[in-house]
């Protein structure tokens, strides 16, 4: 069965450091999304393309987090410098398309640890 | 501004017993509403969306326009459902609530 796949699973960095995260969707999804969700919380979005564009990132943090889908398929976010509050669960998923009623599939996640 | 409460962090109920997760929303729109559940060890998958009107494992949700409320709710609860439940309204974009984790004892 098509997973969404997500790496690494864990990364721990310094405060001021560059980190960066890859999720492959699943196969022909058009529509990707990466979320962050902190210890206690639900996810919440941080980005969704659409093909290899950006449709809505309002709650992407843009002085440091940046985002691309070049070729409509893989995705990076990257987080560029890293603050302690920048800890949480970074969960990527990908629907067939962005209709409201499709189901999101989900990503196991990275889970980053800023110290 | 879309908005989901989950009233309940922690809910623990016994084997057999009836469970209820409540969800409620605030959306000026017509809602679509989802369970997500997040079993241990597991990544996050849907559970059932409103639309459907279906039942999965046993779990049922109706969409109450008036309490703007999606209660999650089965009759006889399994040692197999704890489990993080996530209640989440699709507007603009998907809204995750905080989540209730439910344990269901022996």
């Amino acid at each position: 069965e098509a997973e969404v796949a997500q790496s690494p699973r864990y990364k721990i960095t310094e405060k001021s450091q560059a980190v960066a995260f890859w999720c492959d969707p699943i196969s022909g999804h058009a529509t990707l999304y990466w979320y962050r969700q902190i210890l206690g919380q639900g996810p919440e979005l941080l980005v969704q393309f659409q093909d290899e564009s950006v449709v809505d990132d309002s709650q992407l943090p843009k002085d440091r987090f940046s985002a691309e889908r070049l070729k409509g398929v893989d995705s990076t976010l990257k987080i560029q410098p890293a603050e302690l509050g920048d800890s949480a669960m970074y969960l990527c998923a990908s629907s067939p398309s962005s209709g409201g009623y499709n189901e999101q599939f989900f990503g196991p996640g990275t889970r980053l640890t800023v110290l | 501004a879309q908005r989901v409460t989950q009233p309940e962090k922690l809910l623990s109920v016994f084997k057999g017993a009836p469970v209820e997760l409540k969800c409620n929303y605030s959306y000026s729109g017509s809602p679509e509403l989802f369970w997500y559940v997040q079993y241990s060890r597991q990544r996050l998958q849907l559970l059932l969306r409103h639309i459907s009107r279906e039942s999965i494992k046993g779990f049922t949700a109706d969409l109450n326009k008036g309490e703007t409320s999606f209660h999650l709710k089965k009759p006889f609860a399994q040692e197999e459902d704890s489990a993080m439940y996530y209640c989440a309204l699709s507007g603009s974009r998907l809204t995750f609530g905080e989540g209730t984790q439910l344990t269901v004892n022996p």
